[in-house]
């Protein structure tokens, strides 16, 4: 199994501020995909990366495959209570059929 | 949009009971798969399924089986529950070419008192 990081683990911010995380690999990954999970639910897909360099954006979050494909980074701006929950990262390597999924990043954010 | 139902949000075992949890999606997905999330060691890989009757362990097999008699079902088999088992267990499946993308169920909490 390769070891997929997520930082930072919790992040507690007030509405309206910017916040990133991050995923990194030693390892380079066939695609990346971003879930957010709400408690009591499972991971919800938010988006897939497969290219080094590709960005996307999803309304107000900027995802980032890194160049060479082992690092990930989410950034969402204008940060809303809604956005609250937990954000994981899971990479395929190879042509393995199973994700590989970071640990999450805990997001808290207060009126 | 593609579904994936659990047969339980919510259950409550005792410890050596055998205990069944079903997964049912409708998109026709080639792949299905079973993890369990615990709170600081994230989402853990216990069985995958390519194909109907076809199963290959994950990262944490031990103490669990599947079964896969049909295309849309997968089923996680607790054997003996025990009380580290207590867990969510959330199932998802992926379709063949869909680039790794997995669809996941609304989870089971389970707990082995």
């Amino acid at each position: 199994t390769q070891l997929l990081e997520q930082s930072p683990q919790f992040l507690s911010i007030q509405e309206g501020e910017n916040l990133t995380v991050y995923c990194n690999s030693s390892s380079v990954f066939s695609s990346l995909q971003w879930y957010r999970q709400e408690p009591g639910e499972g991971p919800v897909l938010l988006v897939t990366v497969v290219t080094g360099g590709e960005v996307k954006k999803l309304k107000r979050l900027t995802f980032q495959f890194g160049d060479a494909r082992k690092d990930s980074s989410l950034h969402i701006t204008a940060a809303q209570p809604g956005d609250t929950g937990l954000y994981l990262c899971a990479g395929a390597y190879g042509s393995g059929y199973a994700l590989n999924f970071g640990k999450g990043t805990s997001l808290l954010v207060t009126p | 949009d593609v579904k994936v139902t659990q047969s339980s949000r919510y259950l409550v075992k005792r410890t050596g009971e055998k205990v069944f949890l079903e997964c049912v999606q409708d998109m026709d997905h080639e792949n299905m798969f079973w993890y369990r999330q615990d709170p600081g060691l994230g989402l853990r890989l216990i069985y995958f399924s390519y194909d109907v009757k076809m199963k290959e362990k994950g990262d944490i097999p031990e103490g669990y089986s599947v079964s896969r008699e049909k295309k849309e079902r997968f089923s996680l088999i607790l054997e003996s529950a025990s009380t580290n088992q207590t867990s969510m267990y959330l199932c998802a499946s992926r379709g063949q070419g869909s680039k790794y993308e997995q669809f996941f169920g609304p989870g089971t909490r389970l707990t082995v008192l």
